[in-house]
């Protein structure tokens, strides 16, 4: 399974947009990008999953380059309620399981 | 569908005693995790089933935890006998497939503290 890293923590205010990076230099041709978000006292939450390229839903947006070894979770305008530990993971078919690594916490501030 | 669903939210215990975690995931899921979380340690997957088999223990620490899944709807860890350091918050996930388009659908979790 391929490493990732994340920043450990990251600070934002409402109302801006939020760009996570995660590096995963040894990602596998059939690997994909999953962020997953979670709350305290929560379990993790599915937020976006995309192979390469840009992926958007009516949460948030996957920035993936042509090279796959980064990616980039695009948070628009945030509020109070995005205060979160974000995940990033790289897995496929075969590996059969989730591996998460320690996540980057996002705090916004008013 | 009211999601996973994970049981007690809070359990103390004492060293020595023996603690059962139960799980129902969503209905349809064939695969169900369990993974324990710990500021230490993070997020760890401990066990996997599909379709009620086990398909990977590897993560289970120790002959102290064993998982079982006697239905499609209903799966056990227990911890016997448990000890402060398996304090932990204990979390299960399912999902339709193996690596699933939408991610796995994990509980609310279960707070095990141990004294």
């Amino acid at each position: 399974l391929a490493k990732t890293t994340q920043p450990i923590s990251m600070d934002s205010y409402e109302g801006q947009e939020v760009n996570i990076t995660c590096s995963h230099n040894n990602i596998a041709t059939n690997d994909y990008i999953t962020w997953y978000q979670q709350f305290p006292s929560q379990g993790p939450r599915f937020i976006i999953q995309g192979y390469k390229t840009k992926v958007t839903n009516e949460v948030a947006s996957l920035f993936i380059p042509a090279d796959r070894k980064s990616s980039t979770l695009s948070l628009p305008r945030v509020s109070l309620s995005d205060t979160a530990v974000y995940y990033c993971l790289v897995d496929n078919t075969n590996a059969g399981k989730s591996t998460f690594g320690d996540g980057t916490t996002l705090t916004v501030k008013p | 569908d009211a999601g996973v669903i994970q049981s007690p939210r809070h359990e103390v215990t004492e060293m020595g005693q023996e603690v059962t975690l139960r799980c129902k995931p969503i209905s349809g899921h064939d695969y169900l995790f369990w993974y324990r979380q710990t500021m230490m340690r993070g997020l760890e997957l401990l066990i996997y089933f599909n379709n009620n088999v086990p398909i990977d223990d590897s993560g289970m620490p120790e002959d102290r935890f064993s998982a079982k899944m006697p239905n499609a709807s209903f799966s056990t860890l227990k911890i016997q006998p448990s000890e402060p350091r398996d304090s932990a918050v204990y979390f299960c996930a399912s999902s339709l497939a193996e690596f699933p388009l939408r991610g796995y659908t994990f509980g609310s979790g279960t707070r095990l503290t141990v004294v």
